[in-house]
């Protein structure tokens, strides 16, 4: 069974401060999507990482995913206060559906 | 906005009742996936629709039951709830239903089902 693990699980940062968050799966995938949530909101979709060595950039958010370390990486640059939220990975399985498997979410909280 | 609508937005009701939970698609979109998140268990996917056919399960309890209609709307009928089904209810939709390069899905705002 596919496992998503993320850490930090919990993140409380500086504003200004960089920081990465890591999401590990347990099986083969090329398709890894970030997303983030408000608390009580809706997801909202970040990046879409659609192969090896992928690397996304959207302001102050990077992502990466390295499908032989089975690693993706959602890097904070200089952060800010409105970047405060919980952050989800999801790999997509392929075949013949695309349910995702979300990993466990870390709530990053950016202290002004 | 997404594209993808929910409703009702909050659903109070008691254990042992039944409760619909309806989901209207991005246009064009022809894949609707349910997903529920809780405090214990996160976010799980449920099951998966495409052009009106089941496409995959998840976790979905044997109490839960869904379909996707001729207009592509899906229904999530939830029964003999239980206090620990109170959670939220996503639904998500997306162009394809899988065999593809990607489908990237869209999620809605949510339901909110609280079981007293």
């Amino acid at each position: 069974e596919l496992k998503v693990e993320q850490n930090p699980l919990f993140l409380s940062m500086q504003e200004g401060k960089n920081y990465t968050i890591y999401c590990n799966y347990s099986t083969t995938s090329d398709r890894l999507y970030w997303y983030r949530q408000d608390p009580g909101k809706s997801l909202e979709s970040l990046f879409v990482l659609l192969s090896n060595g992928a690397v996304k950039q959207e302001g102050r958010l990077m992502a990466s995913l390295d499908t032989k370390a089975r690693l993706s990486t959602l890097h904070i640059t200089a952060a800010v206060h409105d970047l405060s939220a919980t952050y989800f990975c999801a790999v997509d399985l392929r075949g013949a559906t695309n349910k995702l498997i979300f990993g466990t979410g870390t709530l990053l909280a950016v202290q002004p | 906005d997404s594209g993808v609508t929910q409703t009702p937005k909050h659903l109070i009701t008691a254990t042992g009742q039944r409760v619909t939970l309806r989901c209207s698609p991005r246009s064009g979109d022809l894949s609707v996936y349910w997903y529920q998140q809780s405090l214990d268990q996160g976010l799980q996917f449920l099951i998966q629709y495409y052009n009106g056919e089941e496409r995959a399960k998840g976790n979905i309890l044997e109490r839960f039951s869904a379909q996707q209609f001729p207009d592509l709307h899906s229904e999530l009928n939830l029964s003999s709830l239980e206090l620990g089904d109170s959670a939220l209810y996503f639904c998500a939709s997306s162009v394809g239903g899988g065999l593809a390069a990607y489908n990237e899905q869209f999620f809605g705002p949510g339901t909110r089902l609280t079981v007293l």
